[in-house]
């Protein structure tokens, strides 16, 4: 079986702009999280998705927006970039939303980021 | 608030020497713990979890975790290291109903020939 994908790989964008990250999660599961990972730091979980329902947010201002479809795939969208945007952008899978199920994320290669 | 720390940024170990990974984290309840490895420009793969039960839980490639609830640790060993073993370490704490994982901010660990 295919594992989390991301597409893009990388990207490079200018400050202002908007960018659309993409994840397909592993066949099966239905709950979708986004991961920041900025250079030399941990992860930093920005949303959790289950059912196309937000179901979690971390501390991110609201230019970050995300969306879950019915296949299960999601989509991270930034506005009005910043340099401090720059980053890995992680998507984890898990089968589902409560104990164990949730807890068992898979990560996807990340979408690399750069804002110039 | 929920917190992991991993005290040591870098580590340098021999090759075929031992490995202990500190991690530390600050939680009411008894969390999900993990660890993660990431080599450069790749995402997290899992290395092992803690749920419940036994408190020394084994893992991919060689690795173990000890479960401590009085020191609040789940530190990371292996036996005999291997080079291909150099990479970023995370461990991470799972809270809560929903997949909120807190992270460490890592340990980097180089390995010498």
């Amino acid at each position: 079986d295919a594992g989390v994908t991301q597409s893009p790989t990388h990207l490079i964008k200018t400050r202002g702009q908007h960018v659309t990250l993409r994840c397909s999660p592993i066949s099966g599961h239905k709950s979708v999280s986004w991961y920041q990972q900025v250079l030399g730091q941990g992860p930093q979980f920005i949303f959790q998705y289950y059912e196309k329902e937000e179901r979690g947010r971390g501390n991110f201002p609201d230019r970050f927006s995300a969306r879950q479809f019915p296949n299960y795939s999601s989509e991270l969208n930034v506005n009005a970039l910043l340099l401090g945007d720059s980053a890995l952008y992680l998507c984890a899978s898990s089968p589902g939303l409560l104990g164990k199920d949730a807890m068992s994320q898979y990560f996807g290669p990340g979408t690399r980021l750069l804002v110039l | 608030a929920q917190s992991v720390t991993q005290p040591d940024i870098h580590i340098t170990v021999s090759e075929g020497a031992s490995l202990e990974l500190r991690c530390n984290y600050s939680y009411g309840a008894t969390p999900y713990l993990f660890w993660y490895v990431q080599s450069p420009g790749q995402g997290l793969q899992l290395l092992l979890k803690y749920f419940s039960g036994d408190t020394l839980v084994q893992g991919i490639k060689g690795f173990e975790a000890e479960f401590k609830r009085s020191q609040s640790s789940f530190n990371l060993r292996k036996p005999s290291v291997h080079w291909s073993d150099a990479a970023e370490y995370f461990c991470a704490v799972g809270v809560g109903n929903f997949n909120k994982f807190y992270f460490g901010s890592g340990t980097k660990l180089n390995v010498k020939p």
